[in-house]
């Protein structure tokens, strides 16, 4: 079974600086990554999503995250960040196996102040 | 436009009185799940149906069951809500085919009250 670290349970950043969530995982073997958001009392809305080739992943919003096989990492970037993007997120990983189990991360809370 | 439906947005129930969540889908994905996520915590998968195929996860309680009639709709039945039962419950949806395709498509959740 994989498992999915996020470090940072909050991340507190003034409106417009440079922010970057991280995101470790288990195993090297073949998987595919997710970056959720979610704001309160609503369900996950992807962001974006590594299934194969360029390791670097543009999303929505303005966020992007890149793969690193070696560091088994997949950290999400935004250069400059919005109070609507006050929300949290979580990291998944799934191998791709079976019925394609989702391994998320506990969350991480940004928040931004003005 | 395609989308995974909650019904209801929000439930009040009484404590050891019966409830059901429904989930409906218009992307006629194969697999559907059902997640209990917790106040500030991930979500926690409660089982799946893959098609027709039903399976629980180990640590799911047997208090919870689910139904799936069809393809579209998925129910979550809590036959003796605990106060430990409240909790935001997320149904999701993926296609499992040739096409790769991995992600997972999550409705509005259901916000579970127990008193």
């Amino acid at each position: 079974a994989q498992s999915v670290t996020q470090l940072d349970s909050q991340v507190p950043v003034f409106e417009e600086a440079p922010v970057e969530l991280r995101c470790n995982y288990s195993s090297s073997v073949s998987v595919y990554l997710f970056w959720y958001v979610q704001y309160p009392n609503q369900g996950l809305q992807l962001l974006l999503k590594y299934l194969s080739g360029s390791t670097l992943v543009k999303g929505i919003n303005g966020f992007e995250a890149e793969f690193n096989k070696s560091q088994t990492s997949f950290h999400l970037r935004k250069p400059s960040v919005h109070i609507s993007d006050t929300a949290e997120y979580f990291c998944a990983v799934s191998d791709g196996v079976g019925f394609n189990k989702f391994y998320f991360g506990s969350g991480t809370k940004l928040n931004v102040k003005p | 436009d395609a989308m995974v439906i909650q019904n209801p947005r929000y439930q009040v129930t009484q404590f050891g009185k019966p409830v059901t969540l429904s989930c409906s889908q218009t992307l006629n994905h194969n697999v559907m799940y059902w997640y209990q996520q917790k106040s500030s915590q991930a979500p926690k998968l409660l089982f799946h149906y893959y098609d027709k195929d039903f399976n629980n996860e180990a640590d799911t309680p047997d208090n919870f069951q689910s139904r799936r009639p069809n393809t579209s709709f998925c129910f979550l039945d809590i036959r003796s809500p605990g106060l430990g039962d409240a909790a935001m419950y997320l149904c999701a949806t993926s296609i499992i085919d040739r096409t790769g395709e991995r992600e997972q498509f999550f409705g509005p959740g259901t916000r579970l009250t127990v008193l």
